[in-house]
C-alpha cells in the first residue's frame, strides 16, 4: 500500500527567506508525485507532478520539487519565499491505476513572517 | 466563475437529519470524485464516478451515498447526519488522461457542521 508523510504540519519562514516543505512516500512500484496548494477558502490547485523523466520538476510561482528515488522523497522548495505564498500544501502519491489511488499527506500549512 | 463548483458552501444542520452536497463543473470532465478534509489527516475518497452509470465507493462510503445525475453533476448525500461527520467536503474532477496519472481539478469546498 502507498503512504504519504509530510514532515512538519506548520512551517514559519520569514519572506524572502528558503521554502523547504518535506515529503516522503513509500511505494511499491515507480510512483506519480504530487503538490497540491490550498489556499485560504479555496480548493486544492496543482502546483507541480513528476511522473516521468526529469527528476527536478517546476511549478507554478517559482516552486520546484525534486524525485529522489533513493531516499524515496519529493521535497518542495522555492528560494524566496513571498507573503502569497501562505497556504496549505498537500502531498500525493499514486499509482498508474488512476486518481481514485491517489493518497495524500496529511499537509503543511505555511506561514510566511513579515 | 468556477470551473468546479459546490453548494452549499457552508452549512450547520444538527444530528439526523438529512443533508445534500451539489457539484457542478463546467470543465467536460467524465470523472468525479467527493473527497473529505480532515484537520491533520488530508483528503480522503469518499465516492468516484468514471460516468453517469459507473459509480464506486472509496476509502470512506460509510454514512454517506451519491447520486451522479449527469456527466456534469455530482451529488454527495448524508442520509442522517452525526457530529462526526463534521468537516470541509471537496468536489474533484478529472478526464482520463489526467486521472491516469492522479491530476485533479478541485470545487472550493462546502464546510458542513453536525450539531
Amino acid at each position: 500500500a502507498q503512504s504519504v508523510t509530510q514532515l512538519g504540519s506548520h512551517v514559519s519562514v520569514s519572506e524572502g527567506a528558503l521554502v523547504l516543505l518535506r515529503c516522503n512516500y513509500s511505494s511499491s512500484v515507480p510512483p506519480y508525485l504530487f503538490w497540491y496548494v490550498q489556499y485560504p477558502n479555496q480548493g486544492l490547485q496543482l502546483l507541480l507532478k513528476y511522473t516521468t523523466g526529469a527528476t527536478l520538476v517546476k511549478g507554478i510561482n517559482g516552486f520546484e520539487a525534486e524525485f529522489k528515488k533513493s531516499e524515496t522523497s519529493f521535497h518542495l522548495t522555492k528560494p524566496s519565499a513571498h507573503m502569497s505564498d501562505a497556504a496549505e500544501y498537500f502531498c500525493a502519491v499514486s499509482r498508474i491505476q488512476g486518481a481514485q489511488k491517489l493518497v495524500f499527506g496529511q499537509g503543511t500549512r505555511l506561514t510566511i513572517n513579515p | 466563475d468556477a470551473d468546479v463548483t459546490q453548494t452549499p458552501r457552508n452549512r450547520i444542520t444538527k444530528t439526523g437529519k438529512r443533508i445534500m452536497l451539489e457539484c457542478s463543473q463546467t470543465k467536460g470532465h467524465d470523472r468525479m470524485y467527493w473527497y473529505r478534509q480532515d484537520p491533520g489527516l488530508g483528503l480522503r475518497l469518499i465516492y468516484y464516478s468514471f460516468d453517469v452509470k459507473d459509480i464506486n465507493k472509496g476509502e470512506i462510503s460509510d454514512g454517506y451515498s451519491v447520486s451522479r445525475q449527469a456527466q456534469a453533476k455530482f451529488s454527495l448525500s448524508l442520509e442522517s447526519a452525526i457530529p462526526n461527520q463534521t468537516a470541509l467536503y471537496f468536489c474533484a474532477t478529472s478526464d482520463y488522461d489526467r486521472s491516469v496519472t492522479g491530476e485533479l481539478f478541485f470545487g472550493e469546498g462546502s464546510r458542513l457542521t453536525v450539531l
